[in-house]
């Protein structure tokens, strides 16, 4: 059964950088047949994308975020990771990380992890 | 940017009861849609794809219509665990994939 795990702090300082891992049980994120996304819920709002990470390196960014943000397969500790700059409150949110479903494709996210809530005060 | 607009914000519902959810795209998307329930305290759970085809162990009462710009999921014979948040998620454009503000299934 494939289990995906998120990890990072849960407070981060305004301006200071976000730094998320996910982990994954059951399959690696250098399997060439999926991609691996980032999706945050800020509290009691709906879904926003974040952006897609391949284990050759290709990424997709969701242009809203795209100059702050960095995602990426790290192979050798095989862990999937999210780097955000520049945080303010409006950051504030939980963060999920998720497999692309179908095989080859950014699509849909058919597993995800159960989230890690991270606080930027005020 | 394609905006997903679910419709209504809350359905109220009884048990046994069936449920229409509304996804509308601001451009077609073909069948590029998913639908995803979400639970409080819970990640989203794909119950659609490709706008009609159920993902593994969904039940046969969820079902999902529609092609370009309007779809539909429905929930027939409403049981108490299907009262949740429900989303659609477009991915015929992946930058960014979009996903529907949500609409709320409640008694």
């Amino acid at each position: 059964q494939l289990l995906l795990q998120e990890a990072g702090p849960g407070l981060v300082t305004p301006s200071e950088t976000l730094s998320l891992t996910c982990s994954v049980s059951g399959d690696s994120f250098s399997n060439p047949s999926f991609f691996w996304g980032w999706v945050r819920q800020s509290p009691g709002k709906g879904l926003e994308y974040l952006g897609t990470a391949y284990y050759t390196g290709s990424t997709f960014y969701n242009p809203s975020l795209k100059s702050r943000l960095t995602i990426s397969v790290d192979k050798s500790s095989d862990k999937l990771s999210l780097r955000l700059t520049s945080v303010t409150a409006a950051d504030t949110a939980v963060y999920f990380c998720a497999r692309h479903g179908a095989r080859g494709s950014p699509y849909y996210f058919d597993i995800w992890g159960q989230g890690t809530l991270v606080t930027v005060p005020s | 940017e394609i905006v997903m607009t679910q419709s209504p914000a809350t359905l109220s519902v009884s048990p046994g009861e069936s449920a229409t959810l509304s996804c509308r795209a601001s451009r077609n998307v073909v069948s590029n849609l998913a639908w995803y329930q979400q639970k409080p305290g819970q990640p989203p759970r794909l119950l659609i794809y490709d706008a009609s085809i159920r993902a593994s162990g969904i039940p046969a009462r969820f079902s999902g219509s529609g092609s370009g710009t309007d779809f539909t999921l429905t929930i027939s014979t409403l049981q108490s665990e299907d009262f949740a948040v429900y989303f659609c998620q477009q991915y015929y454009t992946w930058v960014p994939l979009t996903f529907g503000g949500g609409t709320k299934v409640e008694v």
